[in-house]
């Protein structure tokens, strides 16, 4: 069966510094893959996305950035973190079938002061 | 950009209620999945819908697709506490995912 995870749960950073959090799914071969933002209690906001090794689309002009160096990991980074980063990260990912379903990590929750 | 809106946005019943929650968009859909939250966890996928009038049932939950696959509605008999939690509905197009707002249900005891 697959599996998702993140890593880490939580993270406190303070504004300016980097940041990168780590997505990796088992079980599963040339996944999409998804990077999300949530804000408490709403709807997810689409950051990234890949279908491929080396292959990242932005949906929304920002501070972060995204990679997929192996198959099954994707990577979100950020060389200088601002408040309005702060949020709920979720990784994502789809077997790319036509249904378009997708199957979430428990998520990232990332607190810059 | 795709714009799904769910009602409404809270919703908290008594156990034993019925409730149904909206998701309504002006675009069409290749597919509309559902989504349940529970808070700091990532959402978990209840049902996919990819026939316009497709009607889905899963124990007390019923899913239906609209017509014409621009709307969804959920329907929950006999809501449990266990039912608690952010339902999210997303429709799909070209490889991604459009979320609506979500509806927070709460179900008490």
């Amino acid at each position: 069966s697959q599996t998702i995870h993140q890593w880490p749960a939580t993270l406190v950073q303070p504004v300016g510094s980097p940041l990168s959090l780590e997505c990796t799914v088992e079980g599963t071969s040339n996944p999409n893959l998804y990077w999300y933002r949530q804000a408490a209690g709403r709807g997810l906001q689409l950051l990234f996305y890949s279908v491929g090794i080396g292959q990242i689309s932005s949906e929304v002009p920002q501070n972060l950035s995204a990679s997929r160096p192996q198959d099954r990991q994707f990577i979100l980074s950020s060389k200088k973190l601002l408040l309005s980063d702060s949020g709920f990260y979720l990784c994502a990912w789809s077997d790319g079938t036509g249904a378009y379903e997708q199957f979430f990590g428990p998520g990232t929750r990332l607190t810059v002061l | 950009t795709q714009l799904l809106e769910q009602s409404p946005q809270f919703l908290s019943i008594q156990e034993g209620e019925n409730l149904t929650v909206y998701c309504n968009s002006s675009s069409v859909f290749s597919s509309l999945q559902w989504y349940r939250q529970e808070p700091g966890e990532g959402p978990v996928l209840l049902v996919t819908v990819v026939t316009g009038g497709e009607v889905k049932k899963l124990k007390r939950l019923t899913f239906q697709f609209g017509d014409a696959r621009k709307d969804s509605s959920l329907h929950i008999t006999a809501a449990q506490p266990g039912d608690t939690g952010l339902y999210l509905c997303a429709g799909g197009n070209d490889y991604k995912l459009s979320f609506g707002a979500g509806t927070t249900v709460t179900v008490r005891a």
